[in-house]
């Protein structure tokens, strides 16, 4: 089946960028996304981005997509102690309307 | 306001007994669906519905029901719980369509604990 895949931590300081790396193995995948999870809170869509698009900026937000590698990656410029969080990467599976997730990227950012 | 509601936001309940987790939407979406959250395996698939009356097994339905009477409605249902289904429940909608990008909102998620 589908897989996607992230490294479990990442620890940054205050003002740093943050580079949250995911890899996934659905070849047909035509949207996929970048949700943040606050602790006690459900998750919210930070952005996505179409197969056909190598990248986005959004604000402090640039998501990159290696078609070719399966490779897809989320950058926070100017990290700050809010971003603090866990990360999900996914993929949609359009005949469901399903999400594959990664299991989450724990972002700390040190003051 | 937008929103995804789930209640309760906490259940402790004893194996066998059942229990329901109601969701409602008032966004008017077709596409509802029920996730499992747990450590190190990220969200996982439990039911979907693509509309009301319509609904379909995703990747860890054992175990739960689920029912569609009406659109806004998406109630997961436990006939018998059971220890391993101590986890994070979300639930989850979007407009329908799958051409164009409907992200899904989520409701906030409801811990449930079963001895």
């Amino acid at each position: 089946g589908e897989d996607v895949e992230q490294s479990l931590f990442l620890s940054v300081r205050e003002g740093d960028s943050s580079v949250i790396n995911c890899t996934y193995t659905d070849s047909s995948s035509t949207y996929l996304y970048w949700y943040k999870q606050e602790p006690g809170a459900g998750l919210q869509l930070l952005t996505y981005i179409f197969s056909n698009m190598d990248m986005k900026q959004d604000q402090r937000l640039t998501v990159l997509l290696n078609k070719k590698d399966k490779h897809l990656s989320l950058r926070i410029a100017d990290t700050q102690t809010g971003d603090s969080a866990i990360y999900f990467c996914a993929d949609l599976d359009t005949g469901r309307r399903a999400l594959t997730f990664g299991s989450g990227t724990r972002l700390q950012v040190q003051p | 306001e937008a929103q995804v509601t789930q209640n309760p936001r906490y259940l402790i309940t004893v194996t066998g007994k059942k229990l329901t987790v109601t969701c409602s939407q008032n966004m008017n979406h077709e596409y509802m669906s029920w996730y499992r959250q747990d450590p190190g395996l990220g969200l996982r698939q439990i039911y979907y519905s693509m509309n009301v009356e319509v609904t379909d097994k995703g990747d860890v339905p054992e175990g739960y029901k689920v029912s569609r009477k009406e659109k806004r409605n998406f109630p997961l249902i436990l006939e018998s719980p059971s220890p391993n289904q101590t986890s994070l429940y979300f639930c989850a909608s979007s407009a329908t369509g799958t051409e164009n990008n409907s992200p899904l909102h989520f409701g906030n998620g409801t811990r449930l604990t079963v001895t």
